[in-house]
């Protein structure tokens, strides 16, 4: 069975900041898909990114950098110099080979960037 | 272009009805997804179809569940003799094909409360 852990429930941090999102993951496939999504306060899932297990580079999208080890089967993202807009819950989700793409998804991270 | 849409975007009902949650999908994608979110949790699979068919409804919590997609393109949610326990939102995700690892688009969901 898979599992996704997002063990921080709630973030605060103010304006400029840089902040870590921790996610962790469980799978018996070798082969797996990882994706974080963000849902602002209106509701609508957004994606930001997705990873294979095969491709363990770093990645950075502006302020957006991502870190996947597998050594420790976690897939951890890093908003440098958070602004308010940043706002929002963040979702890791996992989908594993073979399926249908269908995505577990961690309970999410509530992060609150003041001005 | 349009992305996913839904319909309605809240729903109030009383205890023992019917309900129907529409899901308009970005044209032309082939999979699609329904996930169920309750406040505080991550969204959960409901069910996947692969055009017409239902490929995988291992999600649906019961037989009061049941969704159909009679054209390949809308889908339609169906619960009866709702639970105030199926108060949640109901997200609708499509994808392009059926690709292991595809992202998904969300829909903005459909907020279902049962008095």
């Amino acid at each position: 069975a898979q599992k996704v852990t997002q063990a921080q429930t709630e973030i605060s941090v103010v304006e400029k900041e840089d902040v870590t999102l921790d996610c962790v993951y469980e799978t018996r496939d070798t082969t797996y898909y990882l994706f974080w999504y963000k849902q602002p306060p209106s509701g609508e899932l957004v994606f930001l990114i997705r990873r294979n297990s095969f491709d363990e580079q770093n990645e950075i999208s502006g302020r957006y950098s991502w870190n996947f080890q597998k050594s420790t089967s976690s897939f951890n993202f890093t908003i440098t110099a958070s602004q308010v807009v940043d706002s929002a819950v963040y979702f890791c989700a996992l989908s594993e080979a073979g399926g249908y793409s269908t995505l577990t998804f961690g309970k999410g991270t509530m992060l609150l960037v003041s001005p | 272009g349009a992305g996913v849409s839904q319909t309605p975007s809240n729903k109030v009902t009383e205890k023992g009805k019917y309900v129907e949650l529409r899901c308009d999908p970005i044209s032309g994608h082939t999979a699609l997804y329904w996930y169920r979110q309750s406040l505080g949790q991550g969204p959960e699979f409901l069910i996947y179809f692969q055009g017409t068919g239902a490929a995988d409804d291992s999600g649906l919590p019961n037989d009061r569940f049941f969704a159909v997609r009679p054209e390949g393109s809308v889908s339609t949610l169906k619960i009866q003799r709702t639970e105030r326990g199926d108060s949640a939102v109901y997200l609708c995700a499509s994808s392009p094909q059926v690709r292991e690892g595809n992202e998904q688009f969300f829909g903005p969901g459909t907020r279902l409360t049962v008095l």
